[in-house]
């Protein structure tokens, strides 16, 4: 089923950790996104991509890192994660002109 | 850049009344304005959205409303129902020829609806 997918969807991590968020989508679309929002706030954009080997940081600054190596795929890296780092991050996808569609989320807790 | 600006940022309603959300925004290049409604626990879904070249738009329960000269946009619920509580994001974008064409996000309206 044409879709977009988040892993981990939940996960728990130590102060200075590396994480790596996964977001996939089956969709065949050329621009993805990613979002950091706290439950039923406001949604900050902090990367995007126009297509393959395209990144560009957001309106948020983050201490994050994004790769587009291929198309459906738009991994975010977290290098050392910090408990300011707790939050929801979505990842979300559009084709052209149309709607952007919203992956399931990831909670992250940094304790 | 985009400004999008959402009132109100709460919002409680008796079941059966109306409930009106309302966004402006600043960029004149703007002409796809999205609508989402995010329950809880779940990801953002477009509702409704509305292009430039149309004043109004419904889809049963719900419409949308453009005022290019003002540069606001509002979404409309009517007969409101529990299951309509939720956050809801106003956006706006616009469709330039070549380059990213960004989609700015409203701060997000929480719907209330009592029953």
């Amino acid at each position: 089923e044409a879709d977009i997918y988040q892993t981990p969807r939940y996960l728990v991590i130590g102060t200075g950790k590396k994480i790596t968020l996964e977001c996939s989508q089956t969709m065949g679309h050329d621009k993805m996104y990613w979002y950091q929002q706290d439950p039923g706030m406001e949604l900050h954009l902090i990367h995007y991509s126009y297509g393959v080997n395209s990144t560009e940081k957001g309106d948020l600054s983050s201490e994050s890192t994004v790769s587009r190596i291929r198309t459906e795929h738009f991994p975010l890296t977290l290098e050392s994660a910090r408990p300011s780092h707790t939050s929801q991050y979505l990842c979300a996808s559009r084709q052209g002109g149309h709607e952007q569609f919203f992956g399931p989320g990831t909670r992250l807790t940094v304790l | 850049g985009e400004n999008v600006e959402q009132h109100p940022s709460t919002l409680s309603v008796q079941e059966g009344d109306s409930a009106v959300i309302k966004c402006t925004y600043s960029d004149s290049a703007s002409n796809y304005f999205p609508w989402y409604k995010q329950e809880l626990g779940k990801r953002p879904q477009l509702i409704i959205d509305i292009r430039s070249n149309v004043g109004e738009k419904k889809d049963q329960r719900i419409a949308v409303t453009l005022n290019k000269t003002a540069k606001h946009f509002s979404l409309h619920i009517t007969e409101t129902q529990p299951e309509d509580s939720a956050v809801y994001f106003c956006a706006a974008r616009p469709t330039n020829s070549g380059g990213y064409q960004k989609v700015t996000f409203g701060t997000g309206t929480k719907l209330q609806v009592i029953p």
